[in-house]
């Protein structure tokens, strides 16, 4: 069964400094997510992608936060400068098609700012 | 008022146990409904997805939707151990938006 993959399972990094999530989505999939959930609290949306931009983000997602698609299979989400509470489980996940609610989730990037 | 709520347990059952676990929602825009099931520290697993009021079953598993009340629930017969994992529910956040609305999750234990 396709599944949504993420690389690195865990990332360690110093405050300030820029990380890049990867995922790649099922392959037949058009629509991208990224979701983060910090530990004990919530999965929470951060933006959705479409046709190489983004379609909605939250106010989470500010101008630290950057995604892209760079070829036909990834799909990545970069923080520019980290800072302490960035720190999080980063959910990448995709959907076939817009308006419904069939989102699937990748395994996640546990991230951890020192 | 949060705009989806569901009570964070934990909740423990023996094997066997019918579960019952329930969201409920602020909004009456939210259309769409789902279910996830997440294991310790892996990824939403996308369990049960509903549009309408009504039920819907999937092998043990039931989702019930009652948009009147805005009340929203999973049903899980004859519970394994296996389904020991956090259950969240989750809408989308209404007609001109793609993202998902979780609940903080229940954490359900099956004891053997």
């Amino acid at each position: 069964e396709p599944e949504v993959t993420q690389t690195p399972s865990h990332q360690v990094t110093q405050m300030g400094q820029e990380v890049i999530l990867r995922c790649v989505p099922i392959s037949n999939h058009l629509y991208f997510y990224w979701y983060r959930q910090i530990l004990g609290q919530k999965v929470e949306f951060l933006v959705s992608f479409y046709n190489n931009e983004i379609s909605e983000k939250s106010e989470i997602f500010d101008d630290q936060f950057s995604v892209e698609r760079p070829d036909g299979s990834n799909f990545t989400l970069k923080i520019r400068s980290t800072k302490l509470e960035d720190s999080a489980m980063y959910f990448c996940a995709s959907n076939p098609q817009v308006g419904g609610g069939t989102q699937y989730f990748g395994p996640g990037t546990r991230l951890l700012v020192l | 008022q949060k705009e989806v709520e569901q009570d964070p347990g934990p909740l423990s059952v023996p094997e066997g146990a019918i579960v019952s676990l329930n969201c409920t929602y602020s909004n009456s825009a939210f259309q769409y409904f789902m279910w996830y099931r997440q294991y310790s520290r892996k990824g939403p697993e996308l369990l049960m997805y509903t549009y309408s009021s009504g039920n819907k079953e999937d092998g043990r598993f039931t989702a019930q939707v009652d948009k009147s009340s805005k009340y929203i629930s999973l049903f899980i017969r004859d519970s394994q151990p296996s389904d020991s994992a956090t259950y969240l529910c989750a809408t989308r956040g209404g007609y001109n938006t793609d993202k998902l609305i979780f609940g903080t999750g229940t954490r359900l234990q099956v004891f053997p």
